[in-house]
């Protein structure tokens, strides 16, 4: 079965200082990881998916497999960056597709300070 | 991008009633859907899978009876909580995804806020 795992429910920063959101997992195949973001009284958005590579409002997160993380990283965090944040998981086939349900983690709060 | 609209935001009833939550997706035919429980400040646990014209797949735990999915066109799934309970009192998230497979991905509603007296 698989796991997601984000150790700090609470993480608080002053504006421009790097944010570091922790991720782990565990599964016993090559899952597909994503970042989920819930802004104060909005409904729950994707932020990004590893297999896009993509940077999105600056946030960036690199699957590391050796240690089971995908750690979401912003070198300067803003205020409007302030949410809860969710790691997520999705199984892959044998073929590597990924497919079915998500399994969250149980999400951190960022508050970023003026 | 996809909306997924859930229908009501929120919903306050007396202890026994049964109360219907709408989930639609607007833009798109939504293959599959999933119901979520939210508890404050925690994270979303998923209650149920639902697939067009099949029935519901069910997480452990989750009473299918207590919790009825009807997923009856490819626009719309209801989760019906029957005899509600103070402690059915949760937020309920519906999530539509045009498909199964890795490009498809989840579209989330705004949620419903139960309130059960």
């Amino acid at each position: 079965a698989q796991r997601v795992t984000q150790p700090e429910k609470l993480l608080s920063v002053f504006k421009g200082a790097p944010v570091e959101l922790k991720c782990n997992y565990s599964y016993s195949g090559s899952p597909e990881l994503f970042w989920y973001v819930q802004y104060s009284r909005q409904r729950l958005q994707l932020l990004l998916r590893h297999i896009s590579r993509e940077s999105i409002k600056g946030f960036t997160a690199d699957l590391n497999k050796g240690e089971t993380s995908f750690h979401l990283k912003k070198p300067f965090a803003q205020e409007e960056d302030s949410a809860m944040y969710y790691c997520a998981l999705r199984r892959t086939n044998a073929g590597g597709t990924s497919y079915g349900k998500l399994t969250f983690g149980q999400g951190t709060i960022l508050t970023v300070h003026p | 991008g996809a909306v997924v609209s859930q229908h009501p935001s929120r919903v306050i009833c007396k202890s026994g009633t049964s109360v219907k939550i709408e989930c639609r997706s607007l833009d798109f035919q939504a293959t599959t859907m999933f119901w979520y429980r939210q508890f404050p400040k925690k994270s979303l646990m998923l209650m149920a899978t639902s697939n067009e014209g099949s029935k519901a797949t069910y997480e452990q735990g989750v009473e299918k009876d207590k919790f009825l999915i009807n997923h009856a066109s490819l626009t719309l799934s209801t989760l019906t909580v029957t005899s509600a309970h103070p402690e059915d009192s949760s937020f309920y998230i519906c999530s539509a995804s045009p498909g199964w497979l890795a490009k498809n991905i989840q579209y989330f509603g705004a949620g419903t806020r139960l309130s059960v007296l």
